[in-house]
C-alpha cells in the first residue's frame, strides 16, 4: 500500500523560511494537500492540489510537488505558525485517503 | 459557509459500541462527501472512511472494515460513524470533515471533534 512520510519536526527562527516535506513513491503524479493543526483544534486546509491556497490563507504558505517529494513552504515564519502540519493524498489503487505522520513546526 | 457540529464526548467500556454524529448546516448536504478522521492522543490523523449522502454509498479504510459503519440522514443533514468492539486503542478524538464537492479528495471544513474514551 502507498505510504507518505514526513519528518517529525522542523525548527526555524521567526522571519525565516520553513520547508516541510512529504515523501512518497512518484508522489509528483498525485495531488497533495496540506493541513495545519494547532494544539487542541481541528485541522485547517492551507494548501490543496499541490499549490493552491484556500481563501483566507496567507500568501506566505505555498506548495510544490515533483518526483518523490512534495513540499510545504512557510515564508517569513511567525510565532502563530507554530503547529503540526499534515500532508494528505488519495491513493487511487486502494481508493483510500492517506495522511502523512505529521511535522511539528517549532518557531525558535 | 458550511458548519459541521459534532455530538459530545463519550465514555465506553471495551467491547461496546459508540455512535458519533455530525450535523451540517449551510450548503447542500448531498453535494459533497462526509469523511471521518480520528486522532489518538499525541498521534497523527487517520482516515476511517467516508460517505456520499446523495448516493448513500460508504467507503472504509481497510483497517476498520467490519468494525465501522458510516451513514447519512439527508432529512436532517446528519452523518454518523459507528465503531463496534471498542478497545483501548480506539480512544481518540473523532473528526468529521467535508470534501470540497464531487469527487474532490481534500477537506475544506471540519467538525470540532468528539472525544471517545474507552476504558474499563
Amino acid at each position: 500500500s502507498y505510504v507518505v512520510t514526513q519528518p517529525p519536526s522542523v525548527s526555524v527562527a521567526p522571519g525565516q523560511t520553513a520547508r516541510i516535506t512529504c515523501g512518497g513513491s512518484n508522489i509528483g503524479s498525485k495531488s497533495v494537500h496540506w493541513y495545519q493543526q494547532k494544539s487542541g483544534q481541528a485541522p485547517v486546509l492551507v494548501v490543496y492540489d499541490d499549490t493552491d491556497r484556500p481563501s483566507g490563507i496567507p500568501e506566505r504558505f505555498s506548495g510544490s510537488n515533483s518526483g518523490n517529494t512534495a513540499t510545504l513552504t512557510v515564508s517569513r515564519v511567525e510565532a502563530g505558525d507554530e503547529a503540526d502540519y499534515y500532508c494528505q493524498v488519495w491513493d487511487s489503487s486502494s481508493d483510500h485517503v492517506l495522511f502523512g505522520g505529521g511535522t511539528k513546526l517549532t518557531v525558535l | 459557509q458550511v458548519q459541521l457540529v459534532q455530538s459530545g464526548a463519550e465514555v465506553r467500556k471495551p467491547g461496546s459500541s459508540v455512535k458519533v454524529s455530525c450535523k451540517a448546516s449551510g450548503g447542500s448536504f448531498s453535494s459533497y462527501s462526509i469523511n471521518w478522521v480520528r486522532q489518538a492522543p499525541g498521534q497523527g490523523l487517520e482516515w476511517m472512511g467516508g460517505i456520499i449522502p446523495i448516493l448513500g454509498i460508504a467507503n472504509y479504510a481497510q483497517k476498520f472494515q467490519g468494525r465501522v459503519t458510516i451513514t447519512a440522514d439527508k432529512s436532517t443533514n446528519t452523518a454518523y460513524v459507528e465503531l463496534r468492539s471498542l478497545r483501548s486503542e480506539d480512544t481518540a478524538v473523532y473528526f468529521c470533515a467535508k470534501n470540497a464537492g464531487g469527487s474532490i479528495r481534500y477537506y475544506d471544513y471540519w467538525g470540532q471533534g468528539t472525544l471517545v474514551a474507552v476504558s474499563s
